[in-house]
């Protein structure tokens, strides 16, 4: 089983760029939640898809925008990128229901310059 | 607005000795789960210990266990037998179910001395 896998590890943007960021959910897994960490900060949740839909949606500005594909994995698109927008961006994945532990990949380290 | 809190940014424990990390948080939810991550150097989340709200019974895994005060709204976590591999960044998270949203505190930065 492979885990959580994103890609790619490192990216190095200049301000005004866009930018994808995708993420292959834990084999059986339904469930891809995307969350962003800055620079000694816990990580803040972005968004969550479900069955190719957002369920839910943290406090992210339009600039941010995703989806899930039918074989579960996902992708994260960043707008306009600003030097705020440098971070960590860790994907998470779970099944959907009561069970709620999320299984997390080594993240995406985007760096805006 | 639920919130989670971990009031030592920075810790330091004696490899073999036992050290307790602190988390509190704020929810009026009745149900939810609390949980202990893991964040080494390699950037990967690990869970280390879950915590469903309506067991009352503390949970353990291993060399890791939690002291749960729900009244308290507080969710320890002691190592024991520190071992150098324990040395990483320990986030508590809250998750109100169903597949919710992690809402995690600023973490506690884990040092383990020889």
């Amino acid at each position: 089983d492979a885990g959580v896998t994103q890609s790619p590890t490192h990216l190095i943007k200049t301000r005004g760029q866009q930018v994808t960021l995708r993420c292959s959910p834990k084999s059986g897994h339904d469930t891809v939640s995307w969350y962003q960490q800055a620079l000694g900060q816990g990580p803040q949740f972005i968004f969550q898809y479900y069955e190719e839909e957002e369920r839910q949606r943290g406090n992210f500005p339009d600039r941010f925008s995703g989806h899930q594909f039918p074989n579960y994995s996902s992708e994260l698109n960043v707008n306009a990128l600003l030097l705020g927008d440098s971070a960590l961006y860790l994907c998470a994945s779970s099944l959907v229901g009561p069970s709620t532990e999320a299984f997390f990949g080594q993240g995406t380290r985007l760096t805006v310059v | 607005a639920q919130t989670v809190t971990q009031s030592q940014p920075e810790m330091s424990v004696q490899e073999a000795e036992t050290v307790t990390l602190s988390c509190t948080y704020d929810t009026s939810e009745s149900d939810y789960y609390l949980f202990w991550y893991k964040q080494p150097p390699s950037r990967q989340m690990i869970l280390v210990i879950r915590q469903e709200a309506y067991k009352q019974q503390n949970a353990t895994e291993n060399r890791f266990s939690v002291n749960f005060q729900k009244a308290a709204k507080s969710f320890s976590l002691k190592i024991s037998d520190s071992q150098l591999g324990d040395a990483a960044m320990y986030f508590c998270a809250y998750n109100a179910g169903n597949n919710r949203k992690l809402i995690w505190g600023l973490g506690t930065s884990l040092a383990v001395n020889p």
